[in-house]
């Protein structure tokens, strides 16, 4: 079946401006997480959705990142005000919540450049 | 702070022989951890996991191994091969206590030669 997947795969803005993120999980996956990844780095968890609910936004860095999952299934990561230090690569990740251990898959990513 | 460290940037092997990924880390609280293999241009791919339960892992020739009290885990590909060729992430959990956020190491650059 169809992974995830991320659109746009690349955005490129000016400072100051806002983007949305947009990220559809495997079909039937409950949980759906958010990390960033900077250049040489490990993926950094921003937020995790359990169903339409937020069930941890700890790693969001400032109220300028907002994420949605209105229906359960697509989300939506909302960056305000964009600022040159938000480039990264923005990864998203479903898992069907099952038994004992969780295996996340991973999207390929949206490449955020603000220049 | 960096809780999971993957001390070695890259690592270079001959295929047929073993290669030998490491990491460290410092939050006893972590119960569940994993490798993740992640190719140019695409997401991390879940590789390998093991609970802190236990200490050996094996799926075919890919071997995680941890070591608790050294807050140490390691995996071992045999025979390595030239497809193996990727970055690999050490990720962990604390699944008991705070679910599924998983925290990721700076990852290693593993290339097989032919």
């Amino acid at each position: 079946g169809a992974g995830v997947s991320q659109t746009p795969s690349n955005k490129v803005t000016e400072k100051g401006k806002y983007v949305e993120l947009r990220c559809d999980p495997i079909s039937g996956h409950t949980a759906l997480y958010w990390y960033r990844q900077s250049l040489g780095q490990g993926p950094e968890f921003l937020i995790y959705f359990q169903g339409t609910g937020a069930a941890d936004d700890s790693g969001l860095p400032n109220d300028r990142f907002f994420a949605v999952r209105p229906e359960g299934s697509v989300s939506t990561l909302k960056i305000q005000r964009t600022e040159r230090g938000d480039s990264a690569m923005y990864l998203c990740a479903s898992s069907s919540r099952q038994g004992a251990t969780d295996t996340q898959y991973f999207g390929p990513g949206t490449r955020l450049t603000v220049l | 702070d960096q809780q999971v460290k993957q001390n070695s940037p890259s690592l270079s092997v001959q295929e047929g022989r073993i290669s030998i990924l490491n990491c460290d880390y410092t939050n006893s609280m972590f119960d569940y951890f994993l490798w993740y293999k992640k190719y140019p241009a695409e997401g991390p791919t879940f590789l390998i996991s093991i609970s802190s339960i236990k200490d050996k892992n094996e799926d075919g020739r890919f071997t995680v191994f941890l070591n608790k009290s050294a807050k140490h885990l390691s995996l071992h590909i045999v025979p390595s091969q030239p497809g193996d060729s990727a970055v690999y992430f050490c990720a962990a959990s604390e699944w008991e206590t705070s679910g599924s956020r998983l925290t990721f190491g700076e990852g290693t650059q593993l290339t097989v030669n032919p």
